[in-house]
């Protein structure tokens, strides 16, 4: 199984630029890392899914190192409504028949945004 | 897109009571998930189903725990002689398996109190 480590928490202000790094020493060479966000009594939200490189959608970039073994998700310009827990996760892809008990989302990191 | 439906949003009951929820998952989407997240941690992975088969099942999921997906639609998670540790929220989330990455869509909820 592919543990993650995250910050526990992270504070910002509104405006800047945050960046959550998560490591996974043992990824798995088939292993996809995914983001997802949650807010307070509600279910985590997908927000960005890679392999390797960097992937950028509307919301996000996540930048993973040659060797994979951590990767960065980068919020820009943070508001006061980005305020919840990250979590990180690292497992199969469900098209190679991947265990799903495998994806483990871990604590996750509490961001904090201030005015 | 109604996205995934969770039913009740809040439960209380008391000790040695049995309890069912509901989750109605996004339409298209095959696989349907179960998971249990309690205060400060997060979410457990407790099963799944790929349309009415359950495929995994976590550790966590003891014999009081019984999960159905009858004719590959909704499910139900029921709890059978409630405990005052099954307190937390259920989750529910549903996803596509078409050989493309695991993304998972999450419903909002069942909170359980047990009393």
């Amino acid at each position: 199984l592919a543990k993650t480590t995250q910050p526990i928490s992270m504070d910002s202000y509104e405006g800047q630029e945050v960046n959550i790094t998560c490591s996974h020493n043992n990824i798995a060479t088939n292993d996809y890392i995914t983001w997802y966000q949650q807010f307070p009594s509600q279910g985590p939200r997908f927000i960005i899914q890679g392999y390797k490189t960097k992937v950028t959608n509307e919301v996000a970039s996540l930048f993973i190192p040659a060797d994979r073994k951590s990767s960065t998700l980068s919020l820009p310009r943070v508001s006061l409504s980005d305020t919840a827990v990250y979590y990180c996760l690292v497992g199969p892809d469900e098209g190679d028949g991947g265990s799903q008990g495998n994806l483990i989302f871990g604590k996750g990191t509490k961001l904090s945004v201030k005015p | 897109d109604t996205g995934v439906s969770q039913d009740p949003r809040h439960k209380i009951t008391k000790r040695g009571q049995n309890v069912t929820f509901r989750c109605d998952p996004i339409s298209e989407h095959n696989r349907l998930y179960w998971y249990r997240q309690t205060l400060g941690q997060g979410p457990e992975f407790l099963t799944y189903f790929q349309n009415e088969a359950q495929l995994e099942k976590s550790r966590l999921l003891s014999d009081r725990f019984s999960a159905e997906r009858p004719k590959g639609s909704f499910s139900t998670l029921e709890i059978q002689r409630t405990e005052q540790g099954d307190s937390a929220m259920y989750l529910c989330a549903s996803s596509l398996a078409l050989g493309v990455k695991n993304i998972q869509y999450f419903g909002a909820g069942t909170r359980l109190s047990v009393l």
